[in-house]
């Protein structure tokens, strides 16, 4: 079936490092693009978005770049720092008309002093 | 501004046992949701109001779970009779609209263990 998933299960960087995170999906049909930071014991945390009409956004330190043609999605976290050890998910929305988001699995990201 | 308020923040229940869950959304947020997360993935949704309408509850298992927004705010999930791949973190979410681009803002989350 149709799902959004991740390749890299864990990430480990040294503090400074660029980290990069990737995201595949599989619905064309998906209009909307988000990714969250989940920190343990925390619910998700909105890090940047990004619409289908759109292929790069830029946040502070963060950029999202979207491949509309092999449907790949990805996180550049520049620094890195060790507040960025976190799960992060990327999440589709599937519905139009109202938000119906569809999150992957999850990439945990360890960074190291 | 105040977040997404939930509690508790932990339960411990036995199977077929039953449980409720609350959550206070964003102050003028008109959309709430309620996510399971399973330990190892990411959350899926279950239920999703706009005031106190239900706007998606088709991954919600009705036969067990039950949730109400009586007054467009406040929300309870409820779980009667609880399994044990009932376990998980049931988090609440709140946008300002149910529209495709809003952004959702999360509470901390229940974590709920059924023995």
């Amino acid at each position: 079936g149709e799902s959004v998933g991740l390749h890299l299960p864990t990430l480990s960087v040294q503090e400074g490092d660029n980290s990069i995170i990737n995201c595949a999906y599989s619905n064309s049909a998906s209009d909307y693009f988000i990714w969250y930071k989940q920190e343990s014991g925390k619910g998700p945390q909105f890090i940047i978005d990004i619409r289908s009409n759109m292929d790069k956004r830029q946040g502070q330190r963060v950029t999202v770049l979207l491949n509309k043609t092999v449907k790949h999605l990805s996180l550049q976290i520049a620094a890195t720092q060790p507040g960025d050890s976190a799960v992060y998910f990327c999440a589709e929305n599937r519905s139009t008309g109202f938000q119906k988001l569809v999150f992957g699995t999850g990439t945990r990201l360890l960074v190291s002093p | 501004e105040a977040g997404v308020a939930q509690s508790p923040r932990y339960k411990i229940i036995e199977k077929r046992q039953s449980v409720a869950f609350w959550c206070n959304p964003i102050s003028g947020h008109a959309t709430l949701y309620w996510y399971q997360q399973i330990l190892g993935q990411g959350p899926k949704l279950l239920i999703q109001f706009q005031n106190n309408g239900v706007v998606d509850d088709s991954q919600l298992p009705k036969d067990r779970f039950s949730a109400e927004r009586l007054k467009g705010v406040d929300s309870t999930l409820k779980i009667q009779p609880a399994k044990l791949e009932d376990s998980a973190v049931y988090l609440c979410a709140s946008s300002l609209d149910v529209t495709g681009a809003d952004t959702q803002y999360f509470g901390p989350g229940t974590r709920l263990t059924v023995l």
